[in-house]
């Protein structure tokens, strides 16, 4: 079946604007994450959701980031006043629940570039 | 202080097993330990996961130390498409993935 898929592949934005990425998950899949990848580090988390509600934002690293999934399926996850340290890979994993043995599976991620 | 520690890079002849080791010793009683792979300019992809025994399936072995402080990702016999960066993860937080900084893992014809 389909995996996760990630919208665009690729963003190239100016500082101080606002982006929006996009993430489909596994069908039926009821948890949703967003991870953001720096080049040489490993991804690291930002937000999960269970269903349509935030479970935990503890990873947001400030208030210009914000996400939704308001039908508990898609999610876009928000950037507003970008700064070029948001350049990275954004990447997104859903998983059919949140037990402690649910596999986190991984779309493509999204490429930012903030000019 | 890191939750994961893993070798930076490793190399390894095509046809060989590759081993790659990881510390947790801070990994709680009742959690698991995940592998995932990422090739470049991909997601990570899941390998395999395991609590306290050893498991194995199509894609490779995962050993775990009795302590369950430290635990070896095997690949049987690698192949060039085995290169990659390989994560071990632990949970933090209740679902946050940690994933540290990984291996490079280079597959040598």
């Amino acid at each position: 079946g389909a995996g996760v898929s990630q919208t665009p592949s690729n963003k190239v934005t100016e500082k101080g604007k606002y982006v929006e990425l996009r993430c489909d998950p596994i069908s039926g899949h009821t948890a949703l994450y967003w991870y953001r990848q720096s080049l040489g580090q490993g991804p690291e988390f930002l937000i999960y959701f269970q269903g349509t509600g935030a479970a935990d934002d503890s990873g947001l690293p400030n208030d210009r980031f914000f996400a939704v999934r308001p039908e508990g399926s898609v999610s876009t996850l928000k950037i507003q006043r970008t700064e070029r340290g948001d350049s990275a890979v954004y990447l997104c994993a859903s998983s059919l629940g949140t037990g402690r043995t649910e596999t986190q599976y991984f779309g493509p991620g999204t490429r930012l570039l903030v000019l | 202080d890191a939750k994961t520690t893993q070798p930076p890079s490793m190399d390894c002849a095509e046809g060989r097993a590759a081993n790659l080791p990881c510390n947790h010793s801070t990994i709680s009683g009742n959690e698991y330990v995940y592998w995932y792979r990422q090739i470049h300019s991909q997601g990570p992809q899941y390998i395999i996961h395991g609590l306290k025994n050893n498991e194995t399936n199509e894609m490779a072995s995962l050993i775990i130390t009795e302590d369950r402080k430290s635990s070896t990702l095997i690949l049987p016999h690698a192949t060039l498409r085995d290169t990659a960066v390989y994560y071990c993860i632990v949970r933090v937080g209740g679902n946050q993935f940690y994933f540290g900084t990984g291996t490079s893992l280079t597959v040598i014809p």
